[in-house]
């Protein structure tokens, strides 16, 4: 079966300091992963996404960027932590592929990052 | 706008209602989504349709292609329904789009 692991599930970090998110998938292969933030009172914001490695596309421009160093992982990082980017943020996976239709969406427990 | 509207944004319900909550978008999609998450945070994928009905238990999720609208009932709710329920709908590119969720309080 497939799981999908996030972490750490809480963070507290200062303010300019860097920041890395990591979220591996295991038990499928070339699946496509996403970063979503989901602020106080407010829906799951898409941050990022990826179809393959090396391959990121980001929907909302930010203090904030992602990586795909191998199949099954991806990476949410700051070289420098805003107030702003507090949150708390999901990695989610769904099946990939062009032919792929109707696919559920997995999500990791979370990430909740408060930025001090 | 938002892609996905949800309504009510916050309910609360005494044990054993039935419970309803909408869903409306306005893009194309392939699939429909109703999620779940728990205080924790965590999120579970309850019912993946792209048409007619699904039930699961207590919990029943409709889609209407033609109005671009779904409902999710629970039936006999209970204390730990009690979670926030988020709509989502994906598109032929798998590209999800996520209604702000319905924060559900189930009375005991």
């Amino acid at each position: 079966s497939q799981t999908i692991h996030q972490w750490p599930a809480t963070l507290v970090q200062p303010v300019g300091s860097p920041l890395s998110l990591e979220c591996t998938v295991e038990g499928t292969s070339n699946p496509n992963l996403y970063w979503y933030r989901q602020a106080a009172g407010r829906g799951l914001q898409l941050l990022f996404y990826s179809v393959g490695i090396g391959q990121i596309s980001s929907e909302v421009p930010q203090n904030l960027s992602a990586s795909r160093p191998q199949d099954r992982q991806f990476i949410l990082s700051s070289k420098k932590l805003l107030l702003s980017d507090s949150g708390f943020y999901l990695c989610a996976w769904a099946k990939g592929g062009a032919r792929i239709r109707n696919t559920e969406a997995f999500f990791g427990q979370g990430t909740r990052l408060t930025v001090v | 706008k938002n892609e996905v509207e949800q309504s009510p944004q916050n309910l609360t319900a005494q044990e054993g209602e039935f419970i309803t909550i909408n869903c409306s978008y306005s893009v194309g999609i392939s699939a429909l989504h109703w999620l779940q998450q728990h205080p924790g945070g965590g999120i579970v994928s309850l019912f993946m349709l792209s048409s007619g009905k699904k039930k699961h238990g207590r919990l029943i999720a409709t889609i209407n292609i033609q109005e671009k609208h779904s409902s999710l009932h629970i039936t006999a709710s209970h204390p730990r329904d009690s979670a926030v329920y988020i709509c989502a709908v994906s598109n032929t590119g798998n590209q999800f789009y996520f209604g702000t969720g319905t924060s559900l309080t189930v009375i005991p």
